[in-house]
């Protein structure tokens, strides 16, 4: 069975750096049918996506976030990482870490089917 | 970035009745294979988004056939033949044509 599970230390401060951990079970991060994307979600919002990482560590950002994200993946452990620069309140959402299957061989839906449990994450001083 | 713009944001339907859910996107969802790229996802309280239907109008396998999505290029629907109490949580539409991607605002849909 396929799970994503994220982690994380759930309150940070202000200018502190968010750190959030994505581990992958059921399906390997190396497989060339899918790209790993982080998506968060303020109380009450829209989801708002993030980015995306590739098994070749290949990345894509939100422009509103490029400068202060970083995503990256280990394949040998398989899981996945966000790390967020600088958080401020806006910041405050649950995050979610999901995987987008690339193929068209109809096996799994060519979009998100895969999404973790999402974990809260509060900047607060 | 490309805005996705839903309608109604919420609904209240009869158990029984039909819902129909709009999304429109500022520039064309189709891809260079011909491929709409707009999904649709359904949050129900308290839990994860999961995928009803991708690429415009194909329904992700446990998805109820009652829902079923349609259009093509920058207008979407998504539509529910039979309301159940299950069906109550957020909407959601995603374009997935160009990073970033974006979601619509969500409609929520309530039993009356």
């Amino acid at each position: 069975q396929v799970q994503l599970q994220e982690s994380g230390p759930g309150l940070l401060k202000p200018s502190e750096t968010l750190s959030l951990n994505c581990t992958v079970s059921g399906v390997s991060t190396s497989a060339a049918s899918y790209f790993w994307s982080w998506i968060r979600q303020p109380a009450g919002k829209r989801p708002e996506w993030i980015g995306r990482i590739y098994n070749s560590g290949h990345t894509e950002y939100n422009p509103s976030l490029r400068s202060r994200v970083t995503l990256s993946l280990d394949t040998s452990e398989n899981h996945l990482s966000l790390r967020l620069t600088s958080v401020t309140a806006a910041d405050t959402a649950v995050y979610f870490c999901a995987g987008y299957y690339e193929y068209y061989d109809g096996t799994y839906p060519h979009a998100f089917h895969i999404w973790g449990q999402g974990t809260m994450v509060t900047v607060s001083s | 970035d490309i805005v996705v713009t839903q309608s109604p944001l919420s609904l209240t339907v009869t158990p029984g009745e039909p819902a129909s859910i709009s999304c429109r996107s500022s520039q064309s969802l189709v891809g260079g294979n011909g491929n709409d790229y707009l999904d649709w996802y359904l949050q129900k309280p308290g839990q994860s988004p999961q995928v009803l239907i991708y690429l415009g109008s194909n329904r992700a396998s446990g998805v109820p056939d009652r829902f079923s999505g349609s259009g093509s290029g920058t207008d979407f629907t998504l539509k529910i033949s039979r309301v159940e109490a299950e069906d109550v949580g957020v909407y959601y539409c995603m374009q997935a044509a160009q990073t970033p991607y974006t979601f619509g605002l969500g409609t929520k849909l309530e039993i009356k």
